[in-house]
């Protein structure tokens, strides 16, 4: 149990454009999202917090307007960024708490924007 | 300082050793995790210890809340087993306050 599937795995965009990353809890639900970033052979970043029908809680230095958190329901959250800038490559992943077992974590998405 | 650090940052073994990765805390925390990330990214929860020792398969977890210390040993190592460890710390509490992550283990386990 406590799946979360992420999607999609990599996506290539050009420059100026938005991408959008799915990120579902199939088995339970998600009141709480954590969205990470991770640079090469770094450790992960917290960019934002999620939770269910409220707006996120943005880390300092992560900007609102081109990382923008929906967590519409129970089993969805997504990040899309906007306006996409070579600088935004990376690969982001989510997490959620799951009551009693820790935290279960999505798979990942590698972002390359060219 | 960070508030979780962990040793050592690399390691190599051979097939079959006993392996110990170590972390250390300087918090005060509710639950402490040992996360697996293969070279693909995908991140897996192996153990959540409050106290004691959790075994699971070949993975062993053991914390020691008085001395702020946790560690992970793998039995009978194996190549599948290469992967970056990472110790993570929960400070509020309840599940649902975010992660403090070392910045973890880059085991490599050759036949």
């Amino acid at each position: 149990g406590a799946v979360v599937s992420q999607h999609p795995s990599r996506v290539i965009c050009k420059s100026g454009t938005s991408v959008k990353i799915e990120c579902r809890s199939l088995d339970f639900q998600a009141t709480t999202m954590f969205w990470y970033r991770q640079f090469p052979k770094k450790s992960l970043m917290l960019m934002a917090t999620s939770n269910e029908g409220s707006k996120a809680t943005y880390e300092q230095g992560v900007e609102k307007d081109k990382f923008l958190i929906n967590h519409a329901s129970l089993t969805l959250s997504t990040l899309t960024v906007t306006s996409a800038h070579p600088e935004d490559s990376s690969f982001y992943i989510c997490s959620a708490p799951y009551e009693g077992y820790g935290y279960t974590f999505g798979s990942g998405t590698r972002l390359t924007v060219v | 300082k960070n508030e979780v650090e962990q040793s050592p940052q690399n390691l190599t073994a051979q097939e079959g050793e006993f392996i110990t990765i170590n972390c250390s805390y300087s918090v005060g925390i509710s639950a402490l995790h040992w996360l697996q990330q293969h070279p693909g990214g995908g991140i897996v929860s192996l153990f959540m210890l409050s106290s004691g020792k959790k075994k699971h398969g070949r993975l062993i977890a053991t914390i020691n809340i008085q001395e702020k210390h946790s560690s992970l040993h793998i039995t009978a190592s194996h190549p599948r087993d290469s992967a970056v460890y990472i110790c993570a710390v929960s400070k509020g509490g309840g599940s649902n306050y975010k992660l403090t992550f070392g910045k973890g283990t880059l085991l490599t386990v050759n036949p």
